[in-house]
């Protein structure tokens, strides 16, 4: 069972690049996430789609855009990348409809800015 | 405001001995908790919720979580801790803000080392 799948693994840019993460689930999943994970601070929340369609911004959204491109995929993009945003990124999904269910995790994606 | 604290950034234990990892919440209303896992180089992955019910939650790999409202508190606890229990390990809180949603209010993550 793959789950949620992120791409590309591992990615190193230049300050003012852009790029597009990728994340795509195969659990039929309502909603998904994206999450930047900093030493120190935990899981932050970028942007969240809680069903296909709709998006909403979280805690740290500037600097970032998102697409629900379909029930199944939801891509991250930096538009103009800056230092400030070498993290690891995590996306994430959840069943939607009952609010309890866990979220279930991509194995990340680790992005320099250089 | 909706948050989550773990006091400690690390755990140190000896293989055999008990755990306990600590975690306090901050919420309005019912408290929505749950504890997460991270090994390294990999997502996080759930062990555990408390919902309603039952203060003492039992999770995955021998896992178990005692609610203790009047002390709002969410304490996660081993009996017999393995080397391979060493790990990251996260308290999260649903985050009610919004309306009703699955977005989760996580802590800083405590460090868990699991000595032979």
């Amino acid at each position: 069972n793959a789950g949620v799948t992120q791409t590309p693994k591992f990615q190193v840019l230049k300050t003012g690049q852009s790029m597009t993460l990728q994340c795509a689930q195969d659990m039929n999943h309502n909603s998904m996430y994206w999450y930047r994970q900093d030493p120190g601070m935990g899981l932050r929340l970028i942007y969240y789609s809680a069903s296909e369609g709709t998006t909403d911004k979280g805690e740290v959204p500037n600097g970032y855009n998102v697409s629900r491109l379909n029930k199944r995929e939801f891509s991250l993009r930096l538009e103009s990348a800056a230092p400030s945003q070498t993290s690891v990124y995590f996306c994430a999904s959840s069943e939607g409809q009952d609010l309890n269910q866990p979220q279930h995790f991509g194995d990340g994606t680790r992005l320099s800015i250089l | 405001a909706q948050s989550v604290a773990q006091p400690e950034d690390q755990v140190n234990v000896a293989e055999g001995n008990p755990l306990t990892v600590k975690c306090t919440y901050s919420v309005s209303g019912n408290p929505y908790l749950f504890w997460y896992v991270q090994y390294p180089n990999r997502g996080l992955q759930f062990l555990l919720k408390y919902i309603t019910g039952d203060n003492l939650v039992k999770g995955s790999y021998g896992f178990e979580a005692e609610f203790n409202k009047s002390q709002t508190s969410f304490h996660l606890k081993k009996p017999s801790a393995l080397v391979s229990d060493s790990a990251l390990y996260f308290c999260a809180v649903r985050d009610i803000r919004g309306g009703a949603t699955n977005k989760l209010i996580f802590g800083t993550g405590t460090l868990l080392a699991v000595q032979p």
